[in-house]
């Protein structure tokens, strides 16, 4: 089975803080991507990336960036953590183009910033 | 531009009772149509998915059929048990060209008492 690991299932950070969260995943998926999940909101996806050292923006990228230096692992970076961002993060990863869409999701990391 | 709409929960129903989710998407393009399903603590994980229009798709009892004339992806099952208390999305593959990108509704809690 398909693995997708989220390093952190919970943190509390501070206002202002630079926050990390990282995604590997075991089965040489070329797609990773990025949502949050708020309730009343579903999942929006903030960033997605379809090759090592490729990004592309999702639909709210704002406050956000991403990292992917090796195929298995994308990083979620949040420059200056604000209160807005407390929330659900989830990492997904799929395989190839014509299965891009077939997503592997993580459990979840649930970030509170105070 | 993109979008699904499902039906608000939460549905609270007893075991074995008739399941219906609705879900409507918007009519642009023809695009790949799924239901995703997220247990209790954990990440989402794909129910069933339908690519062209009149397909139905099924797993663990589940099924959704693809209506492009009613731009519907309803999801039924006919005799629901408590592990399928969860929550279930519905989502649309993204028009215009990258089918990278889903559009999730907003979920819709499902609540199964023995």
């Amino acid at each position: 089975d398909v693995k997708v690991t989220q390093s952190s299932r919970y943190l509390v950070k501070r206002t202002g803080e630079k926050v990390f969260l990282e995604c590997v995943q075991d089965m040489d998926h070329e797609n990773m991507f990025w949502y949050r999940q708020d309730p009343g909101l579903g999942l929006r996806l903030i960033y997605f990336s379809y090759d090592v050292k490729m990004k592309e923006k999702g639909d709210i990228p704002e406050g956000y960036s991403v990292s992917r230096e090796k195929k298995e692992r994308f990083s979620l970076i949040l420059e200056s953590a604000s209160t807005n961002q407390t929330s659900m993060y989830l990492c997904a990863s799929s395989f190839g183009k014509a299965g891009a869409n077939v997503l592997t999701f993580g459990a979840g990391s649930r970030l509170t910033v105070l | 531009g993109d979008s699904v709409t499902q039906m608000e929960g939460p549905v609270t129903l007893s075991e074995e009772a008739f399941l219906t989710i609705n879900c409507t998407y918007t009519a642009t393009g023809y695009p790949s149509l799924f239901w995703y399903v997220q247990y209790p603590g954990e990440g989402l994980q794909l129910l069933l998915k339908a690519t062209k229009a009149d397909d139905k798709g099924s797993n663990k009892g589940f099924e959704a059929t693809y209506r492009k004339e009613t731009t519907s992806f309803h999801l039924e099952k006919g005799s629901v048990q408590v592990s399928d208390s969860a929550v279930y999305f519905c989502a649309r593959e993204h028009s215009g060209g990258s089918n990278y990108k889903l559009t999730f509704g907003k979920g819709t809690l499902l609540t199964v008492n023995p």
